[in-house]
């Protein structure tokens, strides 16, 4: 089946930094989304992406859909404490509507004091 | 506005027991999903309805495991037997038209 590869893995930044992720395939997806998940917790959706080259933002979250449709990044400005988490990109894998979504593996993201 | 709802969030059984978990989709929504999710192999579609009718069951790894969806404001996961290895943490979601899922908290099983 189709996979979704995020980088990286995890990250270790200080509260203030500026935060970039990628998510990659090595298929076409019609439609990318970013999910937040907080310990304990179901993930949330942050933003989705519905058409290539598409930029949204969310407050201080920034989205793309790449151009090739095969990759998206996610960009969290001047971070703080509770951007801590693990953020993972997701997408339905055969082409859009109601179908199941294929996620990546996350971000750990990480603020040391 | 209610969001998804699973019950219980936390369940501790034997090996061999029966399991049931449960969710309550967002009101009008239409199709609802199951995913388990493991630190070994992260989060995976299990099963998906669409107006209460499944579509696709391929991730269900097993004949121990069944969902059902009897109305359109209530879902099922069986596992009977479990074993230790369905040891995860068990999350439904919903949609309406279009690809945003929403979450629920998820169930954290304990097989022993």
């Amino acid at each position: 089946g189709q996979q979704l590869n995020q980088s990286p893995q995890s990250m270790f930044i200080q509260e203030g930094e500026d935060v970039s992720m990628n998510c990659t395939s090595s298929s076409i997806f019609n439609t990318w989304l970013w999910y937040k998940q907080d310990p304990g917790e179901g993930p949330v959706l942050l933003i989705a992406l519905y058409k290539a080259g598409e930029l949204t933002s969310n407050g201080r979250l920034t989205a793309q859909f790449g151009i090739t449709r095969k990759d998206s990044f996610l960009n969290i400005s001047a971070s703080i404490p509770s951007d801590v988490g693990i953020y993972f990109c997701a997408g339905p894998p055969s082409g859009g509507g109601a179908d199941g979504l294929t996620f990546g593996k996350g971000t750990h993201l990480i603020i040391q004091p | 506005d209610a969001g998804v709802i699973q019950s219980p969030r936390h369940e501790v059984t034997e090996m061999g027991q029966e399991v049931t978990l449960r969710c309550k989709p967002i009101s009008g929504h239409n199709s609802l999903f199951w995913y388990r999710q493991t630190m070994m192999r992260g989060l995976e579609l299990l099963i998906y309805f669409n107006n209460n009718v499944p579509i696709d069951d391929s991730g269900m790894p097993e004949d121990r495991f069944s969902a059902k969806m009897p109305n359109a404001s209530f879902s099922t996961l069986k596992i009977q037997p479990s074993e230790p290895r369905d040891s995860a943490v068990y999350f439904c979601a919903s949609s309406g038209s279009g690809t945003r899922q929403f979450f629920g908290p998820g169930t954290r099983l304990t097989v022993l």
